[in-house]
């Protein structure tokens, strides 16, 4: 089965320092991934998409992609109170079409 | 404006109650999903459509069925087979092609409840 795992957290960061989220998959022929954010009781809304190995920067994310080592993450400068929300990572199974298989997502805590 | 809406927002059921979970986009996307969240989890996926009439399978399918009959629409049906029903509900489309062919757009949710 595919699997996209990541660390639960919370993961917590004062304000204004560096969040980084990591995410590991499973399926070597993946060739998108994204990071939504979803704030509590509210549904998923779309950060950054990422489909090459190296780095994407918009704004204060930046988004690595390493297919070699299957890994995928999100970092994000200068963490505001308000990007306090669960972070999901997500891969597009070649098995499911276009569907996105997440991870369990991690949770992030920027105290001011 | 284009959007998914879902409906009902809240929704509470009896044990051996079917419901049906409302699905509407007008986005003229192809494709269509529902995924399920319990609580401290990730997304986890029901049923997918990529195409009018046309559907498969996800990950965690027992219990639940859906119909594709129009575009716009892709209802779930939480059947009484469904041993532990209460969660919250994302209604997700994509476009099946191009640049935004793996970009979901969600639906606001709806939450069951299995009384």
């Amino acid at each position: 089965q595919k699997e996209v795992e990541q660390n639960s957290g919370p993961l917590s960061v004062p304000e204004g320092a560096i969040a980084s989220l990591n995410c590991t998959y499973s399926d070597r022929g993946s060739q998108s991934f994204f990071w939504y954010r979803q704030y509590s009781g509210k549904s998923p809304e779309l950060i950054m998409s990422i489909y090459s190995n190296g780095d994407k920067e918009d704004g204060r994310f930046t988004a690595q992609l390493n297919k070699a080592s299957q890994y995928v993450s999100l970092l994000i400068r200068d963490s505001q109170p308000s990007d306090s929300a669960t972070y999901l990572c997500a891969v597009v199974s070649g098995q499911a079409g276009t569907a996105l298989i997440f991870g369990k997502g991690t949770t992030l805590s920027v105290s001011s | 404006d284009g959007g998914i809406t879902q409906s009902p927002k809240y929704l509470f059921r009896k044990e051996g109650q079917n419901v049906t979970l409302s699905c509407e986009q007008n986005l003229n996307h192809d494709a269509m999903y529902w995924y399920r969240q319990d609580p401290g989890q990730g997304l986890r996926l029901i049923y997918y459509s990529q195409i009018v009439n046309d559907f498969q399978k996800g990950d965690i399918a027992e219990g639940y069925s859906v119909s594709r009959e129009k575009k716009e629409s892709f209802p779930l049906t939480v059947t009484s087979a469904q041993k532990n029903p209460t969660a919250f509900y994302l209604c997700a489309s994509s476009p099946r092609q191009g640049a935004g062919a793996n970009v979901l757009t969600f639906g606001a949710g709806s939450r069951l409840t299995v009384l």
